[in-house]
This record gives structure tokens, C-alpha cells and sequence, in this order.
């Protein structure tokens, strides 16, 4: 079956553009995760959906970023204002879990690789 | 609240052991592993549960110390495959979160 899939898998914008990218989860999962990674760094945690709905969002640094999955499947990512500092790569990873007490395995994307110039 | 793994780098040859560990200044619910290749996704490895209860491949092996808030991966007999850089998971919190994951401890296995 089909994995997590991202897409564009590269960005390149300039300073003070507005970005979207889009996640496509694994069919049935109902639980997403939004990561960015830089380079040498674990992956850092910006978002997560359980269904339709922000459970966390406590990862986002700043108003300039948004996110949303209005339909409890593909979620988008969106960047107001991009500076140099947001260059990374932004992970997308699902999970089958509906809820409970513990995150259960993750299926990550290949990611969005973003670069602010 | 991010984990802090150690060591940073690990260097082997193939069959040698090596051992990742994985702290904590927060109480734990639960520890993760993952491996993530040069230039690909991670990939799961383990779960590791408070009271014991463990998900994972069968060729890996961890270890979870609740009241120290500390887990260690242990890759023994290693082969070139296991190259890759691995990052433990932490919950934040019971109710099931996200993870946060470390800044990883990067192994290098040659022949």
C-alpha cells in the first residue's frame, strides 16, 4: 500500500513568501504529525492532528505558521512570511492510533525539503 | 524536555556491540527508537512502555528504566545495514502526545 506522501519534496522561495506543503497520510490513519528537521538535528515537533482537530499545536514557533486537515486525511502545512531560519525539512508522519494513551508506531513521509533564500 | 542521547557518534566494525542510551529530566511514559538512513525517512524500531511492555523488531533489543527515565538500545553482532542515525522519542505526557525526539546518536559500521 501506498506510504506518507509529501509534496512539492523541494522548495525553493525567497525571504517574506507565503509556503504550503502538503501532507498525504496512509489511508485509515487517523492521528498526524507535523516535524521540521535541520540538518544534524532530531526531528522537532510542530503539530498534531487527531482527526480533523489540533490535539497539539504547543510545537509551532510563531504565528507564521499554520496548519490544517479540515477533512481528517491530507493536512497542509502553511508558512506566512518565510525567513531564512525556516529552512529545513518538514516531516509528515501518521499513525493508525484513534486517540488512547501512548503514540503508537509513526510511518514518516520523505519529507519537504524548504529553502528560504 | 528534549531527550538527551549519548554518545554522539558511534564508530564499529562489523559484529561489534554497541550500546545508545536515552535520558530524561521528565518522567516517562513511554520511549520510542527510530533509525533514519542519509537522506531518508525514519523508520520505527521500538516502543517502549511503562510497565514493561515492549513493540518492536525482533532483532533489537532495549531497555527502559522507569524511575531513572532512562532506555538504552543495544545493537549487537552489528552489520554495515545498521549505519544510519538513531533518535529515541519521548512522550510528553500520558495522555499521548507527540514525541519529542533527541538530536540522535549517529552509527557508523564498516567492513
Amino acid at each position: 500500500g501506498a506510504g506518507v506522501s509529501q509534496t512539492p519534496s523541494n522548495k525553493v522561495t525567497e525571504k517574506g513568501k507565503y509556503v504550503e506543503l502538503r501532507c498525504d497520510p496512509i489511508s485509515g490513519h487517523t492521528a498526524l504529525y507535523w516535524y521540521r528537521q535541520s540538518l544534524g538535528q532530531g526531528p522537532e515537533f510542530l503539530i498534531y492532528f487527531q482527526g480533523t482537530g489540533a490535539a497539539d499545536d504547543s510545537g509551532l514557533p510563531n504565528d507564521r505558521f499554520f496548519a490544517v486537515r479540515p477533512e481528517g486525511s491530507v493536512s497542509t502545512l502553511k508558512i506566512q512570511r518565510t525567513e531564512r531560519g525556516d529552512s529545513a525539512v518538514y516531516l509528515c508522519a501518521s499513525s493508525p492510533l484513534a486517540g488512547g494513551f501512548n503514540t503508537g508506531e509513526l510511518f514518516f513521509g520523505e519529507g519537504s525539503r524548504l529553502t528560504v533564500l | 524536555q528534549q531527550p538527551v542521547q549519548s554518545p554522539q557518534a558511534v564508530i564499529l566494525r562489523e559484529g561489534e556491540d554497541a550500546v545508545i542510551n536515552c535520558s530524561s529530566s521528565k518522567a516517562l511514559y513511554s520511549v520510542h527508537w527510530y533509525r533514519q538512513k542519509h537522506g531518508e525517512a525514519p523508520v520505527f524500531l521500538m516502543i517502549l512502555l511503562k510497565g514493561g511492555e515492549q513493540k518492536g523488531h525482533e532483532k533489537i533489543s532495549a531497555s527502559f528504566n522507569e524511575k531513572k527515565q532512562q532506555s538504552s538500545l543495544y545493537l549487537t553482532a552489528s552489520q554495515l545495514s545498521y549505519s544510519g542515525t538513531y533518535f529515541c522519542g519521548t512522550e510528553r505526557r500520558q495522555a499521548g502526545t507527540a514525541l519529542i525526539f533527541g538530536k540522535g546518536t549517529t552509527l557508523s559500521v564498516s567492513s
